[in-house]
């Protein structure tokens, strides 16, 4: 079974542009979940999809947005990116997006640099 | 708010030596403490999870004990190996919670030395 996978794997952006990241999950999981990786943070949550909703949030601010399609593939958007968003973006999926219950598979990451 | 700390940052030893790393919580209500390696290019991975019903966990060459009094747990790798080397996180929730409420620690790179 293949695993997620995340494209692109690199990305450079000057401030204020926008940017489209996507993730496609493993097959039969229906949740599909955003972390940011940085040193200084670590792993924090974005979001959670989940059949084409999104069913839970992170405390981001709103330029940070995503969706779902009927396939469960995920992208997320960055809008006016600014140089704090420079950044490891992961995905996971898992079959209901409950820890514990379900493992979350995560993908390889989309490093977004930020210029 | 909820809070979990991760020790050492980094941890350097000898190959065919044990590590050990260590977290604590701050949540009371946590009861599912999973451990995430995530090597270098690649997105973390479970290795071991133990739940708060049980003190101890054994899987090979890796283990996960826990204390819920102290409000601590820790992974045990024996035996080191090269391939052992990565970041390794913890987390603490709630079992069956969403991910949103699942609380990383900040990591701990293990380099193991041939």
């Amino acid at each position: 079974k293949a695993g997620v996978t995340q494209t692109p794997r690199y990305l450079i952006k000057t401030r204020g542009q926008q940017v489209t990241l996507s993730c496609s999950p493993i097959s039969g999981h229906r949740s599909v979940s955003w972390y940011q990786q940085t040193p200084g943070q670590g792993l924090q949550f974005l979001f959670e999809y989940f059949s084409e909703t999104q069913r839970n949030k992170g405390n981001f601010p709103g330029r940070f947005s995503g969706r779902q399609f009927s396939n469960s593939r995920s992208e997320m958007n960055v809008s006016t990116l600014e140089l704090g968003d420079s950044a490891l973006y992961l995905c996971a999926s898992s079959l209901e997006g409950l820890q514990g219950r379900n493992e979350q598979f995560f993908g390889p990451g989309t490093r977004l640099t930020v210029l | 708010g909820e809070n979990v700390e991760q020790h050492p940052s980094t941890l350097s030893v000898q190959e065919g030596d044990s590590a050990v790393i260590k977290c604590t919580y701050s949540d009371s209500a946590s009861n599912y403490f999973p451990w995430y390696k995530q090597e270098l290019g690649k997105g973390p991975q479970l290795i071991i999870d133990i739940r708060s019903n049980v003190g101890e966990k054994k899987d090979q060459r890796i283990a996960v004990t826990l204390n819920k009094t102290a409000k601590h747990f820790s992974l045990h790798i024996t035996e080191t190996q090269p391939e052992d080397s990565a970041v390794y996180f913890c987390a603490a929730s709630s079992e069956f919670t969403s991910y949103d409420k699942v609380i990383f620690g900040p990591g701990t790179s293990l380099s193991v030395i041939p």
